[in-house]
């Protein structure tokens, strides 16, 4: 089964800074997506940024980019440019390629100051 | 716009009585949706795969005929809490997948349900 951990449960940043989420995964599979979601206080998940597992090229998505290290399973979210819109709970999600499941992680509520 | 809609967005009902839960997916055919619990401040539970035409998967723990899912039609899927209970009180989420194209899960709105 797969597990996910989210090892930081809230970060703060300054507007305009960078901050980045952390994530650990553990699969056996060899082809998977891996998603970030994020969930504002509207509670509506919104799709931030998806890697594909085959991909050796980190996904970025205008001020969002993550480091994926397949080996060590590890897929990290970094925002660059931190806005106020930005506060929310984000959710890492791998998604096992035909099973169209997701297993969320724990989340990490990210509080944009100022 | 929003690709997966669910409805109600809220709803407080009596101890005892049961409720249903709409998820549609509004511009393609899903086959397979998903039905997520989440208690206040923590993450997404899958609760149930809802298959179209055929019976739901639920996950180990899950009782089945607390949380009774049909899946009718190729846009629509509906989770009826039945005899629901105040412990059942919580923030139910569908979410769907296009067949094709983009692998992402589009998600509904998400329903309160409170049982009071």
């Amino acid at each position: 089964a797969q597990t996910v951990t989210q090892s930081q449960p809230e970060m703060s940043v300054q507007e305009a800074e960078t901050v980045t989420l952390s994530c650990t995964y553990d699969t056996s599979e060899s082809d998977y997506y891996l998603f970030w979601y994020k969930q504002p206080p509207s509670r509506q998940m919104i799709l931030v940024i998806r890697q594909e597992a085959y991909k050796q090229q980190n996904a970025t998505e205008n001020r969002f980019s993550v480091n994926f290290q397949k080996a060590a399973k590890s897929f990290s979210l970094k925002i660059s440019d931190s806005q106020l819109g930005d506060a929310a709970m984000y959710f890492c999600a791998p998604s096992v390629q035909g099973a169209q499941k997701l297993v969320f992680g724990q989340g990490t509520r990210l509080t944009i100051n100022p | 716009g929003a690709v997966v809609s669910q409805h109600p967005s809220w709803v407080i009902c009596k101890s005892g009585t049961s409720v249903k839960i709409e998820c549609r997916s509004l511009d393609f055919q899903a086959t397979t949706m998903f039905w997520y619990r989440q208690f206040p401040k923590q993450s997404l539970m899958l609760m149930a795969t809802s298959n179209e035409g055929s019976k739901a998967t639920y996950e180990q723990g899950v009782e089945k005929d607390k949380f009774l899912i049909n899946h009718a039609s190729l846009t629509l899927s509906t989770l009826t809490v039945t005899s629901a209970h105040p412990e059942d009180s919580s923030f139910y989420i569908c979410s769907a997948r296009r067949p094709t194209g983009r692998p992402e899960a589009f998600f509904g709105q998400g329903t309160r349900l409170t049982v009071v």
